[in-house]
């Protein structure tokens, strides 16, 4: 099975600052790689997929990239509302997989 | 607008079986496939398995090969899992999802509780 490893597991930051979180896969998936935002209580919001386009209605401050093993999601100006645990998701094949996530706190 | 809308909760006994389903709308049911996802509070997703709700094709996780099972309706634009011998492990949330470039909706969520 293919492994996703995030990093970093916890992000403290501010309102308007830039972050980017990496995952890192075990093999080569080319650029079948998504990224999910999840709130408490609520299911996944994909957010990119194909490793860097933009899920229709998805801020433009959210951007992806990556190919083969490595990845990443980049906020480029924190809101409020972003403040949520982060998956990354792997869909070669019929099998998916997701990284162990991300959870953005307020500094 | 599309929607996929789970069965509620439920809570069974250990060793018993549990089936949810996920009613779609908003879309031809056939043309995207359908996985179940589930996740345990403060874990990462788990996939369990896909079906492909044209043709029924399914493929599961080598975890839970042999203890699940997942079907489809296509008159009634509703995919379901099977999960059987369940132990304490198993309580969690399960979630269905729609197969487009990753998931691209989601279900509400159905919670499982195994108790004896």
């Amino acid at each position: 099975d293919i492994q996703l490893t995030q990093s970093p597991s916890t992000l403290s930051a501010s309102v308007g600052d830039r972050v980017t979180i990496t995952c890192r896969a075990s093999q080569d998936i080319n650029m079948w790689l998504s990224w999910y935002q999840q709130k408490p209580g609520k299911a996944p919001k994909l957010l990119i997929y194909q490793a860097s386009f933009l899920e229709s209605g998805v801020p433009s401050t959210f951007s992806g990239s990556g190919f083969g093993t490595e990845f990443t999601l980049t906020i480029s100006s924190l809101q409020p509302d972003d403040f949520a645990s982060y998956y990354c998701q792997q869909y070669i094949g019929y099998s998916r997989t997701f990284g162990q996530g991300t959870k953005l706190e307020i500094k | 607008q599309v929607q996929l809308v789970q069965s509620g909760a439920e809570v069974r006994q250990p060793g018993a079986s549990v089936k949810i389903s996920c009613k779609a709308s908003g879309y031809t049911f056939t043309t995207h496939s359908i996985h179940w996802i589930r996740q345990a509070p403060g874990q990462r997703l788990e996939w369990i398995g896909w079906i492909n709700t044209g043709s029924g094709e399914t493929k599961y996780s080598q975890k839970f090969q042999g203890r699940v099972i997942i079907t489809r309706d296509t008159s009634a634009n509703t995919a379901y899992m099977d999960l059987r011998g369940l132990t304490s492990e198993d309580t969690t949330l399960y979630y269905c999802a729609r197969d487009r470039v990753g998931n691209d909706f989601w279900g509400q969520g159905t919670l499982v509780t195994v108790s004896a």
